[in-house]
């Protein structure tokens, strides 16, 4: 059994461009909740997906938008990067809201 | 909203043993839950409490509190694969569904 996965691992990118993130959830699955972990830092919730829908949105711009696919993967799109969004990219998939179970991450770096 | 405290370090030795406190404000409560993660690596869920008392899963333990707001991770017989930031995690009602908020993590080194 799979766990969550994400892609990708790495990425560079520079101010003003735009990133999309993917993550697939465990199997069995249905809620995908999307952090942001700078270093030394908890994880801050960025957005929740269920049934193809934004459930809940934590305090992060609406440069910051998802998505969530019939078969419950989720993207994560992040418009006009600033240096402040480099941070690690955590995915987290949960059977509605119980516990959550996190990827591998993606970390970006934006210069 | 909800906050999180806990110690940002704590220094142990191999083969002793060492607690991690946390204590939270929230407005409504589900449950407490305990993350570790390695330097580069991801969370790795621990244990939930939901109730009051101790939960136990092999040399890691977990205890809450809800009348004090406070809930800690006891760790026997440290490695020093144990060696890692631990984070407490409330799970609290938002909006109709569920949140949850990590504290800042707590850094824990294992020294020989």
């Amino acid at each position: 059994d799979a766990g969550v996965t994400q892609s990708p691992t790495h990425l560079i990118k520079t101010r003003g461009q735009q990133v999309t993130l993917r993550c697939s959830p465990k199997s069995g699955h249905d809620t995908v909740s999307w952090y942001q972990q700078a270093l030394g830092q908890g994880p801050q919730f960025i957005f929740q997906y269920y049934e193809e829908e934004e459930r809940q949105r934590g305090n992060f711009p609406d440069r910051f938008s998802g998505h969530q696919f019939p078969n419950y993967s989720s993207e994560l799109n992040v418009n006009a990067l600033l240096l402040g969004d480099s941070a690690l990219y955590l995915c987290a998939s949960s059977w509605d809201q119980e516990t959550q179970y996190f990827g591998p991450g993606t970390r970006l770096l934006v210069l | 909203g909800q906050s999180l405290e806990q110690p940002s370090e704590v220094t142990a030795v191999e083969g002793a043993i060492v607690q991690i406190n946390c204590t939270y404000q929230t407005s409504g409560f589900y449950g407490l839950s305990w993350y570790q993660q390695h330097d580069g690596g991801a969370p790795t869920f621990l244990s939930y409490n939901a109730l009051d008392g101790l939960e136990e899963t092999g040399r890691f333990s977990s205890f809450l509190s809800r009348s004090d707001s406070y809930g800690y991770l006891l760790l026997q017989e440290l490695q020093m694969k144990d060696s890692a930031s631990y984070f407490c995690a409330v799970r609290a009602p938002s909006g109709g569904y569920q949140k949850v908020t990590f504290g800042i993590g707590t850094k824990l080194q294992v020294i020989p």
